[in-house]
């Protein structure tokens, strides 16, 4: 089954404890990026990548980090979390070739930062 | 200025009507596209429809179609035969370009959509 997986899908931290949310699919995407989703905001994106090796800021990157050192993972680092980046946190893919870009999303990690 | 409005905030449909959520979008771009996507109370986002901009003719998926009026660049959701289930969050999304750098998809805040039995 195509689909984009997360882990965790809810996590409780302090401020300053460093987490990563993992980020996997299995469509052979080129393309994967991380969105937030905040009450009265709807999503926004905080970063892409187009491959491998190959990362970028989106519209709201300050106080994450990511890697894609696979083609499948594309991880989102948070070195030392904050409250404000309490939130609800999607991973993406699609591939260029499809012409839509349909974008496949993960179910959701819920992140609660005290 | 927001590239994507849903003036919406919620709406209420008496379940086997129609309903048609609003979304109007702002680009300079000629080459993009437009989603829609649900999300019900579990939390995960459900690709509906999408229309590209130089598509001829309105999309339509099973009970989901969309109203593009491209002048009036709105892309409106129509469901048809509201169902129980149908009651989420809708958010209208738009990617700007044909690929190259970033495919960012710009959403709306949504609309809540609730069916009444």
């Amino acid at each position: 089954e195509a689909q984009v997986t997360q882990n965790p899908r809810y996590l409780i931290t302090v401020t300053g404890k460093k987490l990563t949310v993992t980020c996997s699919q299995n469509m052979n995407h080129e393309y994967m990026s991380w969105y937030r989703q905040d009450p009265g905001l709807g999503l926004r994106q905080i970063y892409y990548s187009m491959n491998v090796e190959v990362t970028d800021k989106g519209d709201v990157p300050e106080g994450y980090k990511v890697s894609r050192k696979e083609k499948r993972n594309f991880p989102l680092i948070l070195e030392s979390p904050s409250p404000n980046q309490t939130s609800l946190y999607f991973c993406a893919s699609t591939s260029p070739t499809s012409g839509v870009y349909e974008q496949y999303f993960g179910p959701g990690t819920r992140l609660t930062v005290t | 200025a927001q590239k994507i409005t849903q003036t919406q905030p919620g709406m209420f449909v008496q379940e086997k009507e129609a309903v048609t959520l609003d979304c109007t979008y702002d680009t300079s771009d000629p080459s993009y596209g437009l989603f829609w996507y649900k999300q019900p109370s579990s939390g995960e986002m459900i690709f509906l429809i999408y229309q590209g901009s130089y598509d001829q003719q309105n999309a339509t998926e099973g009970r989901y179609s969309l109203n593009f009026q491209k002048a009036r660049k709105s892309a409106n959701l129509v469901i048809s035969a509201s169902q129980l289930g149908d009651s989420a969050m809708y958010f209208c999304a738009m990617r700007e370009g044909s690929g190259g750098s970033n495919y960012k998809l710009t959403f709306g805040k949504g609309t809540l959509l609730t069916v009444n039995p």
